[in-house]
């Protein structure tokens, strides 16, 4: 199975500050056949279902604000919200579609101060 | 608006059964794979299962295999998930999901408990 390494498990920050959270795979999750990286983001607001906020690693979803940025390649990835907001408040979980079986992080859990 | 909506869970014992429905509206069901996801409490989350878009491929994560039977009415537009030989550690939040590489749509989930 792939192993998916979230970093940090829980960051609290300022309303206005930049924030990154890492994500490691055990195994490379470019397909080199189509040059994409088989990782998604999701965020999980307290009391909700998960929402898909970035696909190929790097594709954010309709209708998901700009600060979200996506990057990296390979085993290494970071989700960067560039100017965190209040409604930011939730948990981030990197997810590899690779293989199956489909693998998460263990999730980094944002605060706003 | 796709709506993923899952309905069957609840309170069951040990070793007894018990089976969980995903009604699905505003997309064409027939042609997206679906899979289940489960969040047991307070921890994060887990694939259980995958169905592909006209159930003639499954899969399942080991820990459920021989135990879990997911399946797919197209007519109905409905996702089910059978258990069977339930434990406490499959107590959890399931979740129906959308698989469009990767799970684009969420169910609001259905809470599953495993306890005598």
């Amino acid at each position: 199975d792939i192993v998916m390494t979230q970093t940090p498990s829980s960051q609290a920050v300022s309303a206005g500050e930049k924030v990154t959270m890492s994500c490691k795979s055990s195994q490379s999750l470019l397909y080199s056949e189509n040059k994409k990286n088989y990782l998604a983001w999701y965020q999980q607001k307290p009391g909700q279902s998960p929402k898909l906020l970035i696909s190929w690693a790097s594709t954010r979803e309709s209708g998901v604000p700009d600060r979200f940025i996506g990057s990296g390649s390979g085993t290494d990835f970071t989700l960067t919200i560039s100017s965190v907001q209040a409604e930011d408040l939730a948990v981030y979980y990197c997810e590899q579609y690779y293989d199956t079986p489909l693998t998460f992080g263990s999730g980094t859990k944002l605060e706003i101060k | 608006e796709v709506q993923l909506v899952e309905s069957g869970g609840g309170l069951v014992q040990p070793g007894r059964s018990m089976k969980l429905s995903c009604a699905a509206s505003g997309f064409t069901f027939s042609n997206y794979g679906m899979a289940w996801v489960r969040q047991a409490p307070t921890k994060g989350l887990e694939w259980v299962a995958t169905i592909s878009y006209d159930g003639s491929s499954t899969y399942y994560r080991d820990s459920v295999k021989g135990r879990f039977t997911i399946s797919r009415d197209n007519a109905k537009s409905t996702l089910y998930l059978q258990m069977n030989s339930l434990r406490s550690e499959d107590t959890a939040t399931y979740y129906c999901t959308r698989e469009q590489l990767p799970l684009d749509y969420w169910g609001q989930g259905v809470m599953v408990t495993v306890s005598s």
